[in-house]
């Protein structure tokens, strides 16, 4: 695709159910990051997977948070029993070398938490 | 630990106005300092970068100033117009670490026609 694609656009979770958020980076971008942002905050580091290996997880804020990316290329973040401070804008980014150049940004997912 | 503190919260210019906004990190092993545009329900899109071993880099009406010694950079944005009305991120990271951005808390800019 053109840019990095992420499903849904919005999610509303009822507090204590489980959610799972798509991110489909663009096409042959080794390294993928997910950012938490909350409102009228700057994003937050979550994790960061170089191709299927996840090799930073220390941005996640509790066990309840878990990201994967099997085949290297769609990710998948997953948080269980959602949490009113979990509500948020979930952003992917992908960039194309195994270290920083640029990171595209996808929209996002704005999940709210009632 | 808020390691990339960002000025100002707010910022409102004139059309044609010189926009700036501020930059200070702590980290001195941040080699690497991204500057962010963010339109409401977008994600956020790279402007311009900097790496340390330059005092200052263009690109069209965007500039960014770095000052090592201080551990400050800032964005200046000339001739601002209105379509400029976007919140505006800096970010620094460390390029052998997995690439890990740390953001500022963001600037709100209004460029008033």
């Amino acid at each position: 695709g053109a840019g990095v694609s992420q499903s849904p656009r919005y999610k509303v979770a009822k507090r204590g159910q489980d959610v799972a958020l798509r991110c489909d980076p663009i096409s042959g971008h080794v390294s993928l990051f997910w950012y938490q942002q909350a409102l009228g905050q700057g994003p937050e580091f979550l994790t960061y997977f170089q191709n299927e290996a996840q090799l930073d997880k220390s941005g996640l804020p509790s066990d309840r948070f878990f990201a994967e990316r099997p085949e290297g290329s769609v990710s998948t973040l997953k948080i269980q029993r959602t949490q009113q401070e979990d509500s948020a804008v979930y952003l992917c980014a992908s960039s194309f070398r195994e270290r920083l150049t640029e990171a595209f940004f996808g929209q996002g997912t704005r999940l709210t938490v009632v | 630990q808020q390691q990339v503190k960002q000025s100002p919260q707010s910022l409102i210019v004139q059309k044609g106005g010189i926009s700036i906004i501020n930059c200070a990190y702590e980290n001195t092993a941040f080699d690497y300092f991204p500057w962010y545009q963010q339109f409401p329900g977008k994600g956020p899109a790279l402007l311009i970068a900097i790496r340390p071993d330059v005092s200052e880099k263009k690109e069209g009406r965007f500039t960014i100033s770095f000052n090592k010694s201080a551990k400050q950079f800032s964005l200046h944005i000339m001739d601002s117009q209105p379509g400029d009305s976007a919140t505006y991120f800096c970010a620094a990271s460390k390029e052998t670490s997995g690439s890990r951005l740390t953001f500022g808390e963001g600037t709100q800019l209004t460029v008033n026609p």
